[in-house]
């Protein structure tokens, strides 16, 4: 089956930090892969995304590289700013399976 | 362009009451789901549809459960009757067909069941 591992929160970082957060993935079948973000009250959001290897997807500030040789998908941003702090959710949908597997989220602090 | 919209934004009830959620999807969208979002179990999926027709509803924790989709532009989550457990934030999202496609989110109802 598929399955998103992601890195265990929370995850404390100052402002202007580099920020990497994992993401590894198990698929049968060649994914899709996202990742979303989830502000504070708010709903799930769509950050960035890559449909083959070697993509790089990039929104914001923040990057991910589909990394088939590692089933990787690695968020990373140069500098993190307070209005990052957020839950981050790393996903894959494959062309058999209309749902997406969700990987547990990243909580991500930012401090001044 | 609209997203998705769900209704109400926030629901609280007694124990014992009848709940139902709403979702219009964004159009032209293939598939809606109905996801459940607490503390202790993190984002769960309750049921998905596609083209109104339910698909797999592995999901929906219990009976008290359902959900329908009667067109294309909206869908309802009933529980009946509710219990303090099911207090959470429950999620709409809907994608289009194809697997690059993203899903996108409603803004969520958070449910309280006193």
């Amino acid at each position: 089956g598929n399955s998103v591992t992601q890195m265990e929160g929370p995850v404390t970082l100052s402002e202007e930090a580099f920020l990497t957060i994992n993401c590894t993935y198990t698929a049968t079948g060649y994914p899709s892969l996202f990742w979303y973000v989830q502000y504070p009250g708010e709903g799930l959001q769509l950050l960035l995304k890559a449909t083959k290897a070697d993509d790089k997807g990039s929104n914001k500030g923040f990057e991910a590289t589909y990394r088939k040789e590692t089933t990787s998908f690695h968020l990373e941003k140069g500098s993190v700013q307070v209005s990052d702090s957020a839950v981050y959710f790393c996903a894959l949908r494959t062309r058999t399976a209309s749902k997406l597997t969700f990987g547990t989220g990243t909580r991500l602090q930012v401090t001044l | 362009d609209a997203g998705v919209i769900q209704s109400p934004r926030h629901e609280v009830t007694e124990m014992g009451q009848e709940v139902t959620l709403r979702c219009k999807p964004i159009s032209g969208h293939d598939y809606l789901f109905w996801y459940r979002q607490t503390m202790m179990r993190g984002l769960e999926l309750l049921i998905y549809f596609n083209n109104n027709v339910p698909i797999d509803d592995s999901g929906m924790p219990e009976d008290r459960f359902s959900a329908k989709m009667p067109n294309a532009s909206f869908s309802t989550l009933k529980i009946q009757p509710s219990e303090p457990r099911d207090s959470a934030v429950y999620f709409c999202a809907s994608s289009g067909q194809n697997s690059n496609q993203p899903q996108h989110f409603g803004d969520g109802t958070r449910l309280s069941i006193l």
